[in-house]
């Protein structure tokens, strides 16, 4: 089985500031890991995905991520932020491989990220 | 036009009541879920499909129940509804998987469906 633990409820920050949302994972078997952001009033959609290959992947709306498989660490960054990123981001994991458990997410608590003018 | 529907949007009811959520997509999906979403929990999994035949419980799938009607609609019921019942709703749905261990199909999310039980 697989966890996720968001380290921050909440992240308050300027505009053109950076910004890092910190997300660790505990799994006993290799993983998927995934950043969602829910906009208000809106479902999830996909920001970026960790499935193997390069540890720094990049996302939409320039957004990134780094895996760090020694500390089990999949923290989301992004070097100047908007108002418009103000939303709610969801670390998730996924277990790689055949059986009924592909394809299920398993998401952390969410940080909410709001910034300010 | 949006690739998965949620209905409703907001619902309100009462404490054991009986309340169906629906989903429909035109995705050609073979996969959908149910999540409810709590604040400070994240979203966690009630139900899941592989496809028509095949449905599974969820870490949470107590006092809930769900019918794949067909591969484009998947509906989640509330059999009598209770106030710790009160969520956010997210259906989502995915492709089958065409490749080996390595692949990964992404999901898509609904609108979700704030359910209020009084």
């Amino acid at each position: 089985a697989q966890s996720v633990t968001q380290l921050d409820s909440q992240v308050p920050v300027f505009e053109e500031a950076p910004v890092e949302l910190r997300c660790n994972y505990s799994s006993s078997v290799s993983v998927y890991l995934f950043w969602y952001v829910q906009y208000p009033n809106q479902g999830l959609q996909l920001l970026l995905k960790y499935l193997s290959g390069s540890t720094l992947v990049k996302g939409i709306n320039g957004f990134e991520a780094e895996f760090n498989k020694s500390q089990t660490s999949f923290h989301l960054r992004k070097p100047s932020v908007h108002i418009s990123d103000t939303a709610e981001y969801f670390c998730a994991v996924s277990a790689p491989g055949g059986g009924t458990s592909y394809g299920k997410l398993t998401f952390g608590q969410g940080t909410i990220l709001t910034v300010h003018p | 036009d949006a690739d998965v529907t949620q209905t409703p949007r907001n619902r309100i009811t009462k404490t054991g009541k009986r309340i169906m959520l629906e989903c429909s997509q035109t995705k050609g999906h073979d996969r959908m879920y149910w999540y409810r979403q709590d604040p400070g929990l994240g979203l966690r999994l009630i139900y899941y499909s592989f496809d028509v035949k095949d449905i599974n419980k969820g870490e949470i799938s107590d006092g809930y129940s769900v019918s794949r009607q067909a591969q484009a609609k998947f509906s989640l019921s509330l059999e009598s509804a209770i106030p710790n019942q009160t969520a956010l709703y997210f259906c989502a749905t995915s492709d089958r998987l065409a490749g080996g261990p390595s692949s990964y199909n992404e999901q898509f999310f609904g609108p979700g469906t704030r359910l209020t039980v009084l």
